[in-house]
């Protein structure tokens, strides 16, 4: 089993609908848990953390289920923009060690 | 405020030649990751830095492979005897001492033909 997992998609919805993301993770030991995005040829960017009590940014929700090991990324009222690459990233370092494991990536794509 | 810097953006070899790709991260920034990606594939870890340390080198795919952060700041990985396998984007990321999220740099596309 991977590390980390994600349904690589795509997930091609349409505007204004709402679609959700998951991602499981195996180490249970796993400290924090973040969401990047990533367009076509560029860099991952940080869309955001995830806490352990739920965090909400706009649009855009993440949660934490500790117990059964995922993360989820939910979007709502989609916009053509939001067309990217949404990838996992699991960091299971202790101390100051940081061990850092991306998911694959689930592909969005919003159409009109 | 600069982001991470890595150069060059594009960097084109023929097979068997070494390259060497260098990443500057955010001032202060404590960890210095370094990734490769594929095409169509998440990021896919090499080694990792806390300051000049090397805490990490489990990803490197073979000995040709190498990384160095001399003074805790720049990093450079070289890669020598370049094999077409090694065509990727190699992203570097920095980050904040712990758990902190990190901010990559555009990347360096590497072509070896």
């Amino acid at each position: 089993r991977k590390e980390v997992e994600q349904d690589p998609g795509p997930f091609n919805v349409p505007e204004g609908a709402t679609v959700a993301f998951n991602c499981t993770y195996s180490n249970s030991a796993s400290q924090s848990f973040f969401w990047y995005r990533q367009d076509c040829r560029k860099e991952p960017k940080l869309l955001m953390s995830v806490y352990s009590s739920g965090n909400e940014d706009g649009r855009f929700t993440a949660q934490l289920n500790r117990a059964s090991q995922y993360i989820s990324l939910l979007i709502r009222d989609s916009k053509l923009s939001d067309s990217a690459t949404y990838l996992c990233v699991v960091n299971s370092g202790s101390g100051g060690y940081q061990k850092v494991t991306f998911g694959t990536g689930t592909k969005l794509q919003v159409i009109p | 405020g600069a982001g991470v810097s890595q150069s060059p953006r594009y960097k084109v070899a023929k097979r068997g030649q070494d390259v060497a790709l260098r990443c500057d991260p955010i001032s202060g920034h404590v960890s210095l990751f370094w990734y490769q990606q594929a095409l169509g594939q998440g990021p896919e870890f090499l080694t990792y830095f806390q300051n000049e340390a090397q805490l990490d080198k489990s990803g490197l795919p073979s000995d040709r492979f190498f990384a160095e952060r001399p003074e805790g700041s720049v990093s450079t990985l070289k890669i020598q005897r370049t094999q077409q396998e090694d065509s990727a984007v190699y992203l570097c990321a920095s980050s904040l001492a712990g758990v902190s999220p990190q901010h990559f740099g555009d990347g360096t596309r590497l072509s070896i033909l």
